[in-house]
């Protein structure tokens, strides 16, 4: 079983539109993360799910907004496509506070915005 | 702040030889330190970590010491496998209530038969 899954794996879109990427996660973690990759490699998170509550925002524009309805699933929602978002996506997971404190990401998930 | 900074890639090596990824940190406290490994195609995925000062990470013959004297963390293999290539990730862990890791930029190791 696969531990973090995200749907869809590409996404090739236009600039203006709106899209969402799902995570789930089969761990039972009480934690879930976004992160993204450029193309360069650099990998920054964006967001983080604690039981549901947003516990960080790293100061991504509003036209993404994560949502969370239950613990085992985090997605995120792009509004009004731009070419900079172009990057791969990923989804991790975790159970804070645990003593052997590790998070288990996703496959990602490559955007191209055209 | 918190920021991890990693030795500037790509790294070409012929198997078998001696691998180091140079990473430092700078960070308030005492972070716990990691490193991943990302596989092309594929998310990043734990190779090693070291919770304290003077612990030693190690996993799949790779080796990383916490040195909190010179708030570093490299990577070390004394033996690289063609298998070995991808981009590695060093990371530390920031304390306080919102949890989250900081990565360095990664570093893209190629190793050729």
């Amino acid at each position: 079983d696969t531990a973090v899954s995200q749907t869809p794996k590409y996404l090739v879109t236009q600039m203006g539109n709106d899209k969402s990427i799902k995570c789930e996660q089969n761990l039972g973690h009480d934690t879930m993360y976004w992160y993204k990759q450029d193309s360069k490699k650099f990998l920054k998170i964006m967001f983080s799910y604690n039981n549901k509550e947003l516990i960080i925002n790293e100061t991504v524009p509003n036209r993404f907004s994560p949502k969370s309805p239950d613990k085992a699933h985090l997605n995120l929602h792009i509004n009004s496509l731009e070419l900079g978002d172009s990057a791969v996506y990923f989804c991790a997971s975790s159970q804070v506070g645990g003593s052997l404190y590790e998070q288990y990401f996703g496959p990602g998930t490559r955007l191209t915005v055209t | 702040g918190n920021s991890v900074t990693q030795m500037e890639g790509p790294v070409t090596l012929s198997e078998e030889a001696f691998l180091t990824i140079n990473c430092t940190y700078t960070a308030t406290g005492y972070p716990s330190l990691f490193w991943y490994v990302q596989y092309p195609g594929e998310g990043l995925q734990l190779l090693l970590k070291a919770t304290k000062a003077d612990d030693k990470g190690s996993n799949k013959g790779f080796e990383a010491t916490y040195r909190k004297e010179t708030t570093s963390f490299h990577l070390e293999k004394g033996s690289v496998q063609v298998s070995d290539s991808a981009v590695y990730f060093c990371a530390l862990r920031t304390q306080g209530g919102s949890e989250k890791l900081v990565f360095g930029k990664g570093t893209k190791l190629t190793v050729n038969p």
